[in-house]
């Protein structure tokens, strides 16, 4: 089955300085990868999506995700972190049969000024 | 452009008392999805339908009834509700045709069950 994981329940970053939200999946077949962000009282917002091509994604907002398979990891990154950034993260992964995603459990992202 | 509706926002309930959640959505979409979210547990699937006519369990889907109204409506059913119902609630909508397109959320209903 179809799994992602987020090891970092928590990820405090300064203001400026670079940020990564971390992500590794399981998957049968090939992997098709997305991340939303959810800010407070708000509903999910698609980020950035792999599903082949360039292992480097850009996304909305200025991040961009490094999908690495040797690895199995899709980490979320930014190369100057905003206190608007500060949210929750969630990574996702296509089931087989292309209806569903399944969520990592997600992680909180604050940035601090 | 009001994309995906979600009705309530809030609601508290009684243990044992009935609901249903509405989620409409003007996107032209086919496949319509509900989820909930707990801490530290992410976005768990209830119910989908892939398209119009069609419903399917998903993750959790005990205590849960849904109805794919027409295109642009999926609504969930509480029929007795129970505390470990309280939860944050999402409906989401993806296009159909190209699996690889994202889903589209909801602002959420904040449920309560006391």
């Amino acid at each position: 089955a179809q799994s992602v994981a987020q090891p970092e329940d928590q990820v405090n970053v300064a203001e400026g300085n670079p940020l990564t939200v971390k992500c590794t999946y399981s998957v049968s077949g090939n992997p098709y990868l997305f991340w939303y962000v959810q800010y407070p009282n708000r509903g999910l917002q698609f980020l950035l999506k792999y599903i082949t091509g360039d292992n480097l994604v850009k996304g909305s907002y200025g991040f961009e995700a490094e999908f690495n398979k040797s690895q199995t990891s899709f980490h979320l990154k930014k190369p100057s972190a905003l206190v608007s950034d500060s949210a929750l993260y969630f990574c996702a992964v296509r089931d087989v049969y292309g209806n569903k995603l399944v969520f990592g459990a997600g992680t909180i992202l604050r940035v601090k000024s | 452009n009001a994309g995906v509706t979600q009705t309530p926002k809030f609601q508290v309930l009684k243990t044992g008392q009935s609901m249903t959640l509405q989620c409409a959505q003007d996107m032209n979409h086919n496949s319509m999805y509900w989820y909930r979210q707990d801490p530290g547990m992410g976005l768990r699937l209830i119910y989908y339908s892939a398209s119009e006519g069609t419903t399917d369990k998903g993750e959790v889907p005990n205590g849960y009834n849904v109805s794919r109204l027409n295109k642009r409506e999926f609504s969930l059913r509480l029929e007795s509700a129970a505390p470990s119902q309280t939860s944050v609630y999402f409906c989401a909508t993806r296009i159909s045709g190209d699996s690889n397109q994202p889903q589209h959320f909801g602002e959420g209903t904040r449920l309560s069950i006391l």
